[in-house]
């Protein structure tokens, strides 16, 4: 079956660091990739997608690369601010199932 | 700009209760989404709608879930008897087509179970 790995948090950066957040997955066939973001209490926000290999998703200063080659997906932003504290869920569409399965998610903490 | 609502927010029950959720998707999106989070994983899916007809339980655990979307519209998730093991954020989501990857979520229900 489909899974997505991602690194495990808590991940805390002081404010205009260097975000980087791991995703690999597994999928029979070609998926769409995603990153979701989740602020506390609320619902899940799509963040950016790619739907083939060497698209680069981007949205909000965040990036992310569909590479086929290595099955990843990772999440990167320059320069993190402090309301970028939330948490960051890697995500496969599987176009044939017409499912998306989901990552763990990923805490990032960003400190003034 | 337009948004899934869910109801309540936040419910708390004791175990073997009844409880329910309610979710209002996006107007014209054909496809619901319930999903269920639990603390510190993504999100399952438990059941997929495509207009009124389910097209996906087989996450469901049919035994105390039930859910359904009569008229093809809002939709609601019902726990019968509620147990502790179900204490989770409830999801809801919507996409426009049959197979749109775009989902959009409401805020979702945090149930707890005491």
């Amino acid at each position: 079956g489909n899974s997505v790995t991602q690194m495990e948090g808590p991940v805390t950066l002081s404010e205009e660091a260097f975000l980087t957040i791991n995703c690999t997955y597994t999928a029979t066939g070609y998926p769409s990739l995603f990153w979701y973001v989740q602020y506390p209490g609320e619902g899940l926000q799509l963040l950016l997608k790619a739907t083939k290999a060497d698209d680069k998703g981007s949205n909000k200063g965040f990036e992310a690369t569909y590479r086929k080659e290595t099955t990843s997906f990772h999440l990167e932003k320059g320069s993190v601010q402090v309301s970028d504290s939330a948490v960051y869920f890697c995500a496969l569409f599987d176009t044939n199932a017409g499912k998306s399965t989901f990552g763990d998610g990923t805490t990032l903490t960003v400190k003034p | 700009e337009a948004e899934v609502a869910q109801s309540p927010r936040y419910k708390i029950t004791e175990k073997s209760q009844a409880v329910a959720f309610w979710c209002d998707p996006i107007s014209g999106h054909a496809t619901l989404y319930w999903y269920r989070q639990i603390l510190g994983q993504g999100p399952e899916l438990l059941v997929q709608f495509q207009d009124e007809s389910v097209v996906d339980d087989s996450q469901l655990p049919k035994d105390r879930f039930s859910a359904e979307r009569l008229k093809g519209v809002d939709s609601t998730l019902k726990i019968q008897p509620a147990e502790l093991g179900d204490s989770a954020m409830y999801l809801c989501a919507s996409s426009l087509v049959p197979g749109a990857y775009e989902q959009y979520f409401g805020p979702g229900t945090r149930l707890t179970v005491t």
